[in-house]
This record gives structure tokens, sequence and C-alpha cells, in this order.
């Protein structure tokens, strides 16, 4: 079974300017979670996706925003980039179904944003 | 609030040798699930072994053990047999399946470096 891909794999971006990246989840996976990762903050939590539906967001200011397609593919996106925006950003898969939480979760190979 | 705590920053070990990462929580709740994951320097972030903790025995995976304590709110890793390929950080972590949320709380992570 494949596991879980990002894109892209790297990115170079300007202060102010917006990014969309990209995750796929493992087949059968419904649920997709976003986390932040710098040298000085670690692993945050942005959000998590179930159903093409936000089920919750972590303490990021509202130039974070996501979604989630059919197919449960989501896309992050960051508009007007700021210099501290620059971190790897992962996401993250698991099973979920109807009124049941998230157990484990499986991660990409995550996306490394620079801002410059 | 729901703290990770690894109070290890670095660790080192010869090749061969067994080795403890430490690593305590804070939380009220009863029903969670364990974690460690391992970011070796390619940044996949992998998932080495699960524990949930209504169990009372612990979880093995290999050569990697855990040692749960519940009451004291631990959660130890042992490798054993360490080998070249276990040069990575570690990360500790936990979620909450009853908050029907896909967020990890995570550890700020133990880098662990394996020596020849």
């Amino acid at each position: 079974k494949a596991g879980v891909t990002q894109t892209p794999r790297y990115l170079i971006k300007t202060r102010g300017q917006q990014v969309t990246l990209s995750c796929s989840p493992i087949s059968g996976h419904r649920s997709v979670s976003w986390y932040q990762q710098t040298p000085g903050q670690g692993l945050q939590f942005l959000f998590e996706y179930f159903s093409e539906t936000q089920r919750n967001k972590g303490n990021f200011p509202g130039r974070f925003s996501g979604r989630q397609f059919s197919n449960s593919r989501s896309e992050m996106n960051v508009s007007t980039l700021e210099l501290g925006d620059s971190a790897l950003y992962l996401c993250a898969s698991s099973r979920r179904s109807v009124g049941q939480g998230v157990s484990e979760q499986y991660f990409g190979p995550g996306t490394r944003l620079t801002v410059t | 609030a729901q703290t990770v705590t690894q109070s290890q920053p670095e660790m080192s070990v010869q090749e061969a040798e067994t080795v403890t990462l430490s690593c305590t929580y804070d939380t009220s709740e009863n029903n969670y699930y364990l974690f460690w994951y391992k970011q070796p320097p390619s940044r996949q972030m992998i998932l080495v072994i699960r524990q949930e903790a209504y169990k009372q025995q612990n979880a093995t995976e290999n050569r990697f053990s855990v040692n749960f304590q519940k009451a004291a709110k631990s959660f130890s890793l042992k490798i054993s047999d360490s080998q070249l390929g276990d040069t990575a950080m570690y990360f500790c972590a936990f979620i909450f399946p009853s908050s029907n949320t896909g967020k990890l709380i995570f550890g700020q992570g133990t880098t662990l470096q394996v020596k020849p």
C-alpha cells in the first residue's frame, strides 16, 4: 500500500506571496492532519480534516487554511507569507470513522518551505 | 494542560548496545494512545511503536520496547542492539480519541546518535 505523499517537496517563496501544499493520504484513510515543524517551536498542530470538514484547528493565524476533497486528498494554503512561516510542513493520515476519534497517524515526507 | 516532556535533548550509544529514551506526560484523561516516532535525517516521520493506555502490557516491536507506567505518567522507549540506522530524532507523542480531533501532542524530541 502506498504511503502518504506530499507535493511539492521543496518550495522557495518570497514574503507576501501565497503557497499551496498538497497531501494525498494512504488509501482508505479519511483523516488528514497538518503539522508545522520548526527548530524553535517543534511540532505544532495546524488542523485536521475528516469527511471534507475541518474538525479542529491549532493556534495559528487565519492566513493558514486548508481543505479536503471527496477523495480525502487535502491542501493547505498560507497567504501573505512571512519569514517566520519557513518550516517543514508535515501531513499525516489516519483511519477514522464517523463518531470515532483518531488513533495512530502516518506521516508524509513533508514539504520544506523557505520564505525569503 | 496536556503536555509531553522529553528531558534528554541529546543521547549517544555505541552500536549493539541498549539505550533508553525518557518521556513523561501530563493529562487528566484516562483513555489515550501513546507513540514513539522516529525522524531520521531524511525528515520522514516514522511510527516506531504504539501503546494503548488501557493496556497494562508493554508494547514491543522487534528491537523496540516501551516501559509504560500509567500512574507515574511515564513512557520510555528502549532500543536494544542499537544499529547505525537508529540514528535519528525520536519524538514521544499522545492522542485522545475521545477528543474527536486528529491532534497529536508531541514532546520536543531526543536526538539519538548511534556510534560505530
